[in-house]
């Protein structure tokens, strides 16, 4: 079945950099768009930026410009988003969604989310 | 960037009740919204896609409508696994951006 696989939780001090990890699989890696959206505690979704596997290019929210990189692996079918210069206010739940080319049509599936926690 | 209101931020619900949200977007956004339910500790699920296109497999209870700046989601019988937040989100223009998200409770 469809689904996307995310790995782990992390614990970093700030300053520090994570890399966030999701495995595809059950469709074509490269037809869908990988979209990063995080959830600090008792907040909302923030959407942070998109990757087209087919090409590797990238949309990024102007907010993480500067620090943020999303790459993929099309030999795992896996995406990454890097995030530096960590601080206290980028602990959330990172989540990866497969999105469409056309944007009208929403995430229809979602990882788990990853927990990073940012803590000296 | 794009401002996503909703409201209410909570409500309190029992079972078998209507349930309205609505969606304000700070500017039109033609079509361009999507309605997501997330349960404690999980993922957001996709309800509605496009204003008023239901997911596939999303039960015919839910429905959305609304263009340009003002969208509902509407639960037309609130069953138990309907307590959750539900938020919009436009996909109009980068960057995408979510309501605050609103928390269905039981009454």
């Amino acid at each position: 079945q469809v689904q996307l696989v995310q790995f782990g939780a992390e614990v970093k001090k700030p300053g520090a950099s994570v890399k966030v990890s999701c495995k595809a699989s059950g469709y074509t890696f490269t037809s869908y768009y990988l979209h990063w959206v995080r959830q600090a505690p008792g907040q909302g979704l923030e959407w942070m930026g998109r990757i087209n596997p087919y090409d590797g290019s990238t949309s990024y929210a102007q907010k993480f410009q500067g620090r943020i990189a999303m790459t993929r692996d099309t030999s795992t079918s896996t995406v990454h988003m890097d995030l530096s210069s960590l601080r206290s206010e980028d602990t959330a739940v990172y989540y990866c969604a497969r999105g469409y080319r056309d944007s009208y049509y929403g995430m229809d599936v979602w990882g788990q989310g990853t927990t990073v926690t940012v803590s000296s | 960037d794009i401002q996503m209101t909703q409201s209410p931020s909570s409500l309190s619900a029992s079972v078998g009740d209507r349930v309205t949200i609505t969606c304000r977007a700070s500017q039109s956004i033609s079509d361009y919204l999507n309605w997501y339910q997330q349960k404690p500790g999980k993922a957001p699920k996709l309800l509605i896609y496009a204003a008023s296109s239901l997911q596939s497999g999303v039960p015919s209870r839910f429905s959305g409508s609304g263009s340009g700046t003002d969208f509902t989601l509407t639960i037309s019988s609130l069953q138990p696994d309907g307590f959750a937040t539900y938020s919009c989100q436009q996909t109009y223009s980068s960057p995408w951006t979510f309501g605050q998200g609103t928390k269905v409770e039981i009454k």
